[in-house]
């Protein structure tokens, strides 16, 4: 069965204070990766999508890597702005249906 | 700008009530998903469909009904609420592929009381 674990489960961080999330995960036959931001209350905002290994994609303070088993979102010198659930899935399957990882809750303090 | 709208934000019901949540998206994508989101649980599929009429379960489908009538339109149905389906309901929708990934609605916070 396909999986998709991320970690940790929540992040507090400095402002400033750069850090890593992880997903990892356990699919036959990736069809590709996607990185979601969720506010508090809404629904989840695209933000990346990784289709190989090796590849790596940025938009201002976040960057998200892959590799064959697992991507990480980098946050770099975050802002408080940067707070929020951060959601990793992965298509896998012929139906377009993706599989969601459980989320990061990062919360970044002044 | 594209959108995926849900028809509301916030809905109290009592129990036993039939439910309807709306969604309608204006990207003329073919696949549409419902999912639940609950603490600790993350996003889990309820129901999804792939064509105008058609509907494929998901892995939490009992106690919901689906309906697509028209491509834009993807309905969501409570048969009977029951307070363990007090949750956030987002819906989503891709193209036929699904290899862009997902555009997500707002969530609607259901409450029943």
């Amino acid at each position: 069965e396909d999986q998709v674990t991320q970690s940790p489960e929540a992040l507090r961080l400095q402002e400033g204070e750069s850090s890593s999330l992880n997903c990892s995960y356990t699919v036959s036959g990736l069809r590709g990766l996607f990185w979601y931001r969720q506010d508090p209350g809404k629904g989840p905002e695209f933000l990346f999508t990784l289709y190989s290994a090796g590849e790596e994609k940025e938009k201002e303070r976040l960057k998200a890597t892959l590799t064959k088993k697992e991507s990480f979102l980098h946050i770099t010198a975050p802002k408080p702005e940067d707070s929020a659930t951060y959601l990793c899935a992965v298509y896998a399957d012929s139906w377009g249906k993706l599989q969601f990882g459980a989320g990061t809750q990062v919360v970044v303090t002044p | 700008d594209v959108k995926v709208t849900q028809s509301s934000r916030y809905l109290v019901k009592r129990t036993g009530e039939k439910v309807f949540l709306e969604c309608v998206q204006d990207m003329d994508h073919e696949n549409m998903f419902w999912y639940r989101q609950d603490p600790g649980l993350g996003l889990r599929l309820i129901y999804f469909s792939y064509d105008v009429k058609m509907k494929e379960k998901g892995d939490i489908p009992e106690g919901y009904s689906v309906s697509r009538e028209k491509k834009e339109r993807f309905s969501l149905i409570l048969e009977s609420a029951s307070t363990n389906q007090t949750s956030m309901y987002l819906c989503a929708s891709s193209s036929g592929t699904g290899v862009y990934g997902y555009t997500f609605g707002s969530g609607t916070r259901l409450t029943v009381v």
